[in-house]
């Protein structure tokens, strides 16, 4: 079975200040995905990332960067000089990957980011 | 254009009543879902199709009926409406085919159920 755990429920920071969202993840697969979804106040579901277990290369994308470590199970989610805007719920997110599990994604309970200015 | 798209967006009905929620996605993927996100804000999935064929019926009740007339559309249809079944329900597709997955997962923008 998979698990997702954000240690996280709700980060509150200032306007410019970096901010890193936890993701731990539990599954005795080898190969799945990883993902990160934001929702922001309006209420949708944006897709950010999307990293498979064989892939541990850091990304970076603007001011967003994830960072991939399969010995420690975890999937960190770093906004840099945070604003705003920033200010959502985020998901973090395991796919397995065999099998008949389409799109069966496991999510976390999610960590509101609340950035005042 | 928006990828996926999901009506109506809000939905106020009285309980026992029966309602629909359609979707589109113009992505050209192969797969589609139902997720349902509590009150918690805790995403579960529902639902997935793969080209118009049932693959995940993730024991929801059988008052849930999907229901996909092509690969393009996977409607949910939900009979006897109860106090519980309040929630934002998100549609869902990917690039998916079948024996390979894990494509990326593209939602709509929800549809907001309140059961009064």
């Amino acid at each position: 079975a998979q698990k997702v755990t954000q240690a996280q429920t709700e980060i509150s920071v200032v306007e410019k200040e970096d901010v890193t969202l936890d993701c731990v993840y539990e599954t005795r697969d080898t190969t799945y995905y990883l993902f990160w979804y934001k929702q922001p106040p309006s209420g949708e579901l944006v897709f950010l990332i999307r990293r498979n277990s064989f892939d541990e290369q850091n990304e970076i994308s603007g001011r967003y960067s994830w960072n991939f470590q399969k010995s420690t199970s975890s999937f960190n989610f770093t906004i840099t000089a945070s604003q705003v805007v920033d200010s959502a719920v985020y998901f973090c997110a395991l796919l397995y990957a065999g099998g008949t599990s389409y799109g069966k994604l496991t999510f976390g309970q999610g960590t509101i980011l609340t950035v005042h200015p | 254009d928006t990828a996926v798209s999901q009506t109506p967006k809000y939905l106020v009905t009285q309980m026992g009543n029966d309602k629909s929620i359609k979707c589109e996605q113009n992505l050209g993927h192969d797969t589609m879902y139902w997720y349902k996100q509590d009150s918690k804000k805790f995403l579960k999935i529902m639902f997935s199709y793969n080209n118009k064929e049932l693959i995940i019926n993730e024991t929801v009740p059988n008052r849930f009926s999907p229901k996909s007339p092509d690969k393009a559309h996977l409607n949910l249809h939900i009979n006897s409406l109860e106090l519980g079944d309040s929630a934002v329900y998100f549609c869902a597709s990917s690039q998916d085919k079948r024996g390979r997955p894990g494509n990326t997962i593209y939602f709509g923008e929800g549809s907001w159920l309140t059961v009064v």
